[in-house]
Formats: C-alpha cells, structure tokens, sequence
C-alpha cells in the first residue's frame, strides 16, 4: 500500500500569511503515459463532508480560490495557501488514487494563531 | 446540480448487516466510477470500496473484503453498500463520492453528506 504522510498535523498561521502543508507519499505517484501526479487535495471544515480542493497535485476545482495552489511531483506534495483568510480553517487531508488501496494523509488541521 | 444522497445508515448490533444506498442526481451517473470512504469518530478519512462506472470492477479495502459488497443501478441512479457482519471498528460516517478522473476532474470531486453507522451492543 502506497503510505501518505503529511506535515505538520497541526498548523497555527496568522492571517494574511501564508500556509503550508506537506504531504510525502511512499512511492512515486506520477503517472508518465499522462504526465499527471494521482494526487488531491480535500478541506474538510466541521461537521461538513470534504471538498475537493486541487487535483493533479496542482489543478484548482471549480470555485476554489486562487490563493490555494498546489505543487510537487512524484513522492512529494505541497499545499499552499498565500493568504490566509478566517474561512480556510479546518482539516487538510491529501490522498493518492495511483493505485488501489486508495489512501490518505493523517490530516493537518488549520487554524488561525 | 450535481448531488450525491446517502440514506441506510443506523445502529446495529455487532454481526448484523445493513445497506447503505446512494441517491445521486445532475450528472450522468453511469459514465462515473464510484467510491465510498469513511470516516471514524474524530478520525481521518479512509477508503472503503469503488466500483467501475459499468460495475465490471470492483475493489475492496481489505478489513472488509468478504464481508462488504459495492454495487450500482444505472437505471436508478443509486449506489449500494451491503455491509455484513458488522464490527465495532465499522463504526463511522460513510460517504458516497464521485471519481472525478473518469471525468474531466480528478480525485474525489463530488461527496455526499454522509449517512452514520454505528455498530455497538
């Protein structure tokens, strides 16, 4: 099974700062007939579902701001946020869909310092 | 809109069985592969199942396999999860969520809001 790993599990930023989430997985998740990296980005807010944020590693959803943006390839991910705003606190999770089992980080939470 | 309901969800005693069911609706629900995932109590998230847009393939997290099934109707839009022999550890919200990659998107771009389970005497 592919091992998702992410850094830190709990981040404290002011804001208007930026954030960064890192996430490692334990084998490369790039896929070269495509070059695309099987590798997303879900926000998880309280008592909410999840809400795809990035795909491809560095794809925006739909409606996702433009602060959001992704970057990384192969075994190594980050999510950055440049700017931090009061409605982005919550759970970050990333996950790999390379290959079954499909799985995910441990979460980094988000919250404002 | 795009929509995704889950309904089934209940408390049940430890080996019982119960079918959670996925309702979806604003998008041609046939041309999608189809996952559920979980999520514990205060925990992460974790995958449970997919099955193939045609229902062809399916695949199992392997403290299920054997006692889940995944299935789906594309004449009625809806997604199924038989779960037998049901374990504390099975405890949790199942989520039903569309594959985006077999679209134009990728990941697990569309989530419904989730039905609970819990599996206790």
């Amino acid at each position: 099974d592919i091992v998702m790993t992410q850094s830190p599990d709990f981040l404290a930023v002011s804001l208007g700062e930026r954030a960064t989430i890192n996430c490692k997985s334990s084998q490369n998740v790039f896929y070269p007939s495509n070059n695309k990296n099987y590798l997303a980005w879900l926000q998880q807010k309280p008592g909410q579902p999840p809400k795809l944020l990035l795909y491809w590693a560095s794809t925006r959803d739909s409606g996702v701001p433009d602060r959001f943006s992704g970057s990384g390839s192969g075994t190594d991910f980050n999510l950055t946020i440049s700017s931090l705003q009061p409605e982005d606190v919550a759970v970050y999770y990333c996950h790999q869909h390379y290959g079954f089992p499909i799985t995910f980080g441990q979460g980094t939470k988000l919250e404002i310092k | 809109q795009v929509h995704l309901v889950e309904s089934g969800g209940g408390v049940v005693q430890p080996g019982k069985s119960l079918r959670l069911s996925c309702a979806a609706s604003g998008f041609s629900f046939s041309s999608y592969n189809m996952y559920w995932v979980r999520q514990a109590p205060g925990k992460g998230l974790e995958w449970v199942a997919v099955i193939w847009y045609d229902g062809g393939i399916k695949y199992y997290e392997d403290s299920v396999k054997g006692r889940f099934t995944i299935s789906r109707d594309n004449s009625k839009d809806t997604l199924s999860l038989q779960m037998n022999s049901l374990r504390a550890e099975d405890t949790a919200i199942y989520y039903c969520v569309r594959d985006g990659a077999s679209g134009s998107s990728g990941g697990m771009d569309v989530w419904g809001q989730g039905t609970t389970v819990t599996v206790s005497s």
